[in-house]
């Protein structure tokens, strides 16, 4: 059973809030994504990080930021939320084991509904 | 970094083996083929990956051609269980593509 945790499960929030989804996992492992996906369609990698102090920005990142302080936390941040992003959002990570990426291991999901 | 191609959409009657295909022509040596599958909207599962050699495991059998451009997903007895999203992914970023909708019919 993966050891990745995603907070919170279900947020509905007005216009213009600031908003942070918490992923937190405890595998010790150096790689962590980011996706987004609406209901019936593709997953987009929006962001990951190969370890401390290391994001990348993927398909859809330009209105969302990441940090990664710690091996086991990757927050995203919304700086100010908008009715474009209501979406499901899923967390990931993997370990790197002699070059091979390695199994994804995805939280539940953060299900948002900007009003 | 390699890009796959998977059909749309398949059919595949219960109990039948469902063999999904991927193209992934600019692989490159080091790229593993992962495939993933996706039930509704919970997060994907994995289900096998190789790099060169066939795999099998509890799930499935990964057969990757010898020059490592095509590979298929092979379910040796399909379930209603089974219908899902599946995708190819080889590369390293983990960047999901369309994906093949299976439809296992009874």
């Amino acid at each position: 059973e993966a050891d990745i945790y995603q907070t919170p499960r279900y947020l509905v929030i007005g216009t213009g809030k600031k908003i942070t989804l918490e992923c937190s996992q405890t595998m010790g492992h150096d790689k962590m994504y980011w996706y987004q996906q609406d209901p019936g369609m593709e997953l987009h990698l929006i962001h990951y990080s190969y370890g401390v102090n290391s994001t990348e920005k993927g398909d859809l990142s330009s209105e969302s930021t990441v940090s990664r302080i710690r091996t086991e936390h990757f927050p995203l941040t919304l700086e100010s939320a908008r009715p474009s992003h209501t979406s499901q959002y899923l967390c990931a990570s993997s370990d790197n084991v002699k070059g091979d990426t390695g199994e994804l291991f995805f939280g539940e999901g953060s299900r948002l509904t900007v009003l | 970094d390699a890009k796959t191609t998977q059909p749309p959409s398949m059919d595949c009657a219960e109990g039948r083996a469902a063999n999904l295909p991927c193209n992934h022509s600019t692989i490159s040596g080091n790229e593993y083929v992962y495939w993933y599958r996706q039930i509704h909207s919970q997060g994907p599962q994995y289900i096998i990956h190789g790099l060169k050699n066939n795999e099998t495991n509890e799930m499935a059998s990964l057969i990757i051609t010898e020059d490592r451009k095509s590979s298929t997903l092979i379910l040796p007895h399909a379930t209603l269980r089974d219908t899902a999203v599946y995708y190819c992914i080889v590369r390293v970023d983990m960047r999901f593509g369309a994906g093949t909708r299976l439809t296992v019919k009874p």
